[in-house]
């Protein structure tokens, strides 16, 4: 089956720092890969995806892109804000099979003023 | 916007209590699930409907059941509520076609048994 590795937290940053959350993937076939998001107290809610190898998604300043050849898909963000404090979670689905998401174990990021 | 919403944000039980977690969904998604959270663990998938009365276990099916008699609402069962039943219950649907993939969550139920 699939498997999603991703890095341990939590992570901790100051305010306006650059974030790397990195994720890596085994699936077979061509999956979509997804980040979600969940903040305190609340469901996870999808951030952004991407369906094939070399595609980027984006949403409220951050990014991922499929990397195929290297079985990755790293979330980052420019600079980051006390409201992106939250657990972030990297997800892969396969086309093929069954629809159901494997989930990582979760990344926790603080930020801090 | 997709809405999916859980009976309860906090429910407190006792040992032995049949509990029933409801979930319902506005989108006419087909397909909906429940999970359990817990520190460390991430997330676990308990049982999961791609139908009205279908049902599939998932990874941790054991001391629950579900039900769903109508398309937008899935309910999980404790039959028995034991205290290792305590966490945090995600309920989540999906569409059909490529969109299936995406899941739409609900805000969640933390479980106390006590």
């Amino acid at each position: 089956g699939n498997s999603v590795t991703q890095m341990e937290g939590p992570v901790t940053l100051s305010e306006e720092a650059f974030l790397t959350i990195n994720c890596t993937y085994t699936a077979t076939g061509y999956p979509s890969l997804f980040w979600y998001v969940q903040y305190p107290g609340e469901g996870l809610q999808l951030l952004l995806k991407a369906t094939k190898a070399d595609d980027k998604g984006s949403n409220k300043g951050f990014e991922a892109t499929y990397r195929k050849e290297t079985t990755s898909f790293h979330l980052e963000k420019g600079s980051v804000q006390v409201s992106d404090s939250a657990v972030y979670f990297c997800a892969c689905s396969s086309s093929g099979g069954s629809y159901i998401p494997t989930f990582g174990r979760g990344t926790s990021l603080i930020v801090h003023p | 916007d997709v809405k999916v919403t859980q009976s309860s944000r906090y429910l407190v039980k006792r040992t032995g209590e049949k509990v029933f977690l409801e979930c319902v969904q506005d989108m006419d998604h087909e397909n909906m699930f429940w999970y359990r959270q817990d520190p460390g663990l991430g997330l676990r998938l308990i049982y999961f409907s791609y139908d009205v009365k279908m049902k599939e276990k998932g990874d941790i099916p054991e001391g629950y059941s579900v039900s769903r008699e109508k398309k937008e609402r899935f309910s999980l069962i404790l039959e028995s509520a034991s205290t290792n039943q305590t966490s945090m219950y995600l309920c989540a649907s999906s569409g059909r076609g490529t969109s299936r993939h995406e899941q739409y969550f609900g805000p969640g139920t933390r479980l106390t048994v006590t």
